[in-house]
């Protein structure tokens, strides 16, 4: 089983739209959370870390179920430079690297 | 702003030649670490390095791989023997400290073996 797993979409929406991405991790002892963005052919980017009481910055709002081991991104009011991969990415108690999932591919269109 | 930079961005080799990759992390970060993403497939861990020596490792990163930090500001990955399935995107990335601190990634270097 893979330790994060992710959709891969596409998905496809309109600007404007709502939409929603779920991830699920396997270790029990995954301890901090967070969501990526990565352009086409670039390095991954720190959307945002994803708190157990769930956390909101902007159009974004992320969510932990650490009961379920799931992990959710939210974003509202899709914009056309929202398109992009998003990766699902957990840290592990006492290790220093990031286990990436292989992500979810959003495409927002006019 | 500060950011990781890598050289070069592309790096053609024929298999079985050593390349170095080469990343200058950001400059008052302490831990150090290299990913790497094969097309179309999610971003692996290879290695983090602290206080001039390995901390961390993961089963890719065997025997052909080493990691330098040959002066005070760069950090390399040195692949001694290419393959062909060392075809990738390599990243690096540094962070303050190490647990819960933000890992920031630098462009990356394209990896091609022939």
């Amino acid at each position: 089983r893979k330790e994060v797993e992710q959709d891969p979409g596409p998905f496809n929406v309109p600007e404007g739209a709502t939409v929603a991405f779920n991830c699920t991790y396997s270790n029990s002892a995954s301890q901090s959370f967070f969501w990526y963005r990565q352009d086409c052919r670039k390095e991954p980017k720190l959307l945002m870390s994803v708190y157990s009481s769930g956390n909101e910055d902007g159009r974004f709002t992320a969510q932990l179920n650490r009961a379920s081991q799931y992990i959710s991104l939210l974003i509202r009011d899709s914009k056309l430079s929202d398109s992009a991969t998003y990766l699902c990415v957990v840290r592990n108690t006492g290790f220093q690297k990031l286990v990436f999932g292989t992500g979810t591919r959003l495409l927002v269109s006019p | 702003e500060p950011e990781v930079t890598q050289t070069p961005s592309h790096q053609v080799t024929q298999m079985g030649q050593e390349v170095i990759l080469r990343c200058v992390p950001i400059s008052n970060h302490l831990y150090f670490y290299w990913y790497r993403q094969i097309l179309g497939q999610k971003v692996e861990f290879l290695v983090s390095f602290y206080n001039n020596e390995i901390s961390e490792k993961s089963e890719i990163f065997d025997d052909q791989f080493s990691v330098e930090r040959p002066d005070g500001s760069n950090f390399t990955l040195k692949i001694r023997s290419t393959k062909l399935e060392d075809s990738a995107m390599y990243f690096c990335a540094s962070s303050e400290g190490g647990d819960g601190n933000e890992q920031f990634f630098g462009p990356g270097t394209r990896l091609t073996v022939l």
